[in-house]
């Protein structure tokens, strides 16, 4: 399969935890993306990470990139009942056009 | 804000009738997707379009096909329903030739096809 691999499939944390996502890939990439996506509604778009990147931030969110475990993670502080949602994420494949999809993590951030 | 607009939330169907799904971005993007999600197969492309009247299959091409008249309209056409195609249909939009960044997507398509 082509597709990332997102781990763990599904996690409830209570408010207020961190909450770590990890995604895995095949081969070498452009970048690599996280996504978030509500119940029932379209895909919003997180953050990018390039591959010569490292790490990067945006608010409450921390993307690591490791490309020679061809791996990334993202971390979600000081969470929420409103970030309640699927995380995906997407690579970009160096010379393509094609977006690849996990199959996405389902977190649940209890009140 | 870009916006991408899909027609219909949610759509019902019988089997053999033949489907339109309609996706209207309003930033000026020359690439636009269509990709189905199903449970436990994330987000599979069916077609792109990286200009008017240019498209690609994507990876699940097969009992669709797309049009592209207009840079801000891409349809996604089902000539013939199948139960199996019994999905959420997402489009999405991105700007410039090659780029490899964000994809804005539309709320979705719901389609049950019985």
């Amino acid at each position: 399969s082509q597709q990332g691999e997102e781990d763990p499939q599904a996690l409830s944390i209570q408010e207020g935890e961190n909450a770590t996502m990890n995604c895995s890939y095949k081969t070498s990439i452009n970048n690599l993306q996280w996504y978030r996506q509500n119940s029932g509604r379209g895909l919003v778009h997180l953050i990018l990470i390039r591959s010569n990147e490292r790490e990067k931030h945006s608010g409450r969110l921390r993307v690591t990139l490791d490309t020679s475990k061809k791996s990334s993670s993202l971390l979600i502080t000081a969470s929420r009942a409103a970030d309640t949602a699927s995380y995906f994420c997407a690579t970009v494949y160096s010379g393509t056009y094609k977006y690849i999809f996990g199959t996405g993590t389902r977190l649940k951030v209890l009140a | 804000d870009v916006k991408v607009t899909q027609s219909s939330r949610y759509l019902v169907k019988r089997t053999g009738e033949k489907v339109f799904l309609e996706c209207v971005q309003d930033m000026d993007h020359e690439n636009m997707f269509w990709y189905r999600q199903d449970p436990g197969l994330g987000l599979r492309l069916i077609y792109f379009s990286y200009d008017v009247k240019m498209k690609e299959k994507g990876d699940i091409p097969e009992g669709y096909s797309v049009s592209r008249e207009k840079k801000e309209r891409f349809s996604l056409i089902l000539e013939s329903a199948s139960t199996n195609q019994t999905s959420m249909y997402l489009c999405a939009s991105s700007s410039g030739l090659h780029y490899t960044g964000e994809l804005f997507f539309g709320e979705g398509s719901r389609l049950t096809v019985l």
